[in-house]
């Protein structure tokens, strides 16, 4: 079965400081990840997406992200926070193929302060 | 828009009732889900449509809880005899179905409800 954890809730940075999220997966395939933000009152978006071809994926705003196999990690980062970027952000593994649903992670609520 | 489209946006109802929540996906996904996000909780998995095949109910956490998809389109997500613990809001994805795909999902805003 397919897991991720994240370590940590909360994560509060200043504005123009590095943005660090971590995300481990559990799988027993190899995986495809996911980094989803959610922006207050609004759904869900995809940053970005590692499918097996480079390990670092680089999204949208100036996030990326590496896939670590021997860490099982997927750390999301960002070189400098901007205050648009306060949202919550969710790592999420599914087991790739044609379609398969994913699993989320519990969230991490990412909150940039001048 | 061409996004995902869910309604009621936020549904306040009394405990007991029975609640339908509805959604609108992306033309040409065949693949819908139907995830609960409640505070502190996470995104959980209730149920996953891919075209003609059976649904994978495996997340639906009680029989109160059922969803159908007509037409290969529209779902409906029902939720009968609602139970305070049933407030949360309900998000439906839709993707498409093909290889590589891997699941990426288009969320739409999701369904607040709120059992008193």
């Amino acid at each position: 079965a397919q897991s991720v954890t994240q370590l940590g809730s909360h994560v509060s940075v200043s504005e123009g400081a590095l943005v660090l999220l971590r995300c481990n997966y559990s799988s027993s395939v190899p995986p495809y990840l996911f980094w989803y933000v959610q922006y207050p009152n609004q759904g869900l978006q995809l940053l970005l997406k590692y499918t097996s071809a480079a390990t670092l994926v680089k999204g949208i705003n100036g996030f990326e992200a590496e896939f670590k196999k021997s860490e099982t990690s997927f750390h999301l980062t960002k070189p400098s926070a901007h205050m648009s970027d306060a949202a919550e952000y969710f790592c999420a593994v599914s087991e790739g193929g044609t379609a398969s649903k994913l699993t989320f992670g519990t969230g991490t609520r990412l909150q940039v302060t001048l | 828009g061409a996004g995902v489209s869910q309604s009621p946006s936020n549904k306040v109802t009394e405990k007991g009732k029975d609640v339908e929540l509805r959604c609108d996906p992306i033309s040409g996904h065949t693949a819908l889900y139907w995830y609960r996000q409640s505070l502190g909780q996470g995104l959980e998995f209730l149920i996953y449509f891919q075209g003609n095949s059976a649904p994978d109910k495996s997340g639906l956490p009680s029989d109160r809880f059922s969803a159908e998809r007509t037409g290969g389109s529209v779902s409906t997500l029902t939720i009968q005899r609602t139970q305070q613990e049933d407030s949360a809001v309900y998000l439906c994805a839709s993707s498409l179905y093909r290889q590589g795909a891997g699941g990426e999902l288009f969320f739409g805003e999701g369904s607040r409800l709120t059992v008193l």
